[in-house]
């Protein structure tokens, strides 16, 4: 079955500072990654995706996300923080293998904390 | 803007009432999503909609949820005779087919007192 991990549910950084937000994935065939970012009581924001090619993916808001096949990984980044990134972000994998022809699976979601 | 509206954005009610919640996706999104959020959990598939047929139930879907998307356009989710687990974001999402970016709307948050 197809799975997505967040290893932590809260990562504090200072503004200015690089940030990374760990996501690793689980996935029978060829994975088709996403980040969403969620504000309070608000929907979810796409923020990015990798389903093929360039493994260093570019997305909203300055965001970025490397993919690492050997690691099974799909972490997010940004070289500088503010503190309007401050929000809970949720790494997920559209589901192939089950009915729902694509259904998003995901992670946990982490809450990240940008201090001035 | 995703495009993808919900209404309403918050509905308390009674323990037993049913609610309806309503989603208009844009014209282009053929397949349509609805996921469940509950505090500190990450969204969870419920059901979603090719054109105006329910083409895959979660199992998280009781008998007392129902959802439908007449004419392939809106859809509603209506919960009957609710019960306070079923408090949650009910969050509606559209694609395009073939494209791959589900877009999310607002929610609906529900609270059942």
């Amino acid at each position: 079955a197809q799975s997505v991990a967040q290893p932590e549910d809260q990562v504090n950084v200072a503004e200015g500072n690089p940030l990374t937000v760990k996501c690793t994935y689980s996935v029978s065939g060829n994975p088709y990654l996403f980040w969403y970012v969620q504000y309070p009581n608000r929907g979810l924001q796409f923020l990015l995706k990798y389903i093929t090619g360039d493994n260093l993916v570019k997305g909203s808001y300055g965001f970025e996300a490397e993919f690492n096949k050997s690691q099974t990984s799909f972490h997010l980044k940004k070289p500088s923080a503010l503190v309007s990134d401050s929000a809970l972000y949720f790494c997920a994998v559209r589901d192939w293998d089950g009915g729902s022809q694509g259904n998003l699976i995901f992670g946990k979601g982490t809450k990240l904390s940008v201090k001035p | 803007d995703t495009g993808v509206s919900q209404d309403p954005r918050h509905k308390i009610t009674k323990r037993g009432q049913n609610v309806t919640f309503r989603c208009d996706p844009i014209s282009e999104h053929n397949r349509l999503y609805w996921y469940r959020q509950t505090l500190g959990q990450g969204p969870e598939f419920l059901t979603y909609f090719q054109n105006e047929a329910q083409l895959e139930k979660s199992r998280l879907l009781s008998d007392r949820f129902s959802a439908e998307r007449p004419k392939g356009s809106f859809s509603t989710l209506e919960i009957q005779r609710t019960e306070q687990g079923d408090s949650a974001m009910y969050l509606c999402a559209g694609v395009r087919v073939p494209g791959n970016t589900i877009y999310f709307g607002e929610g609906s948050w529900l609270t059942v007192v």
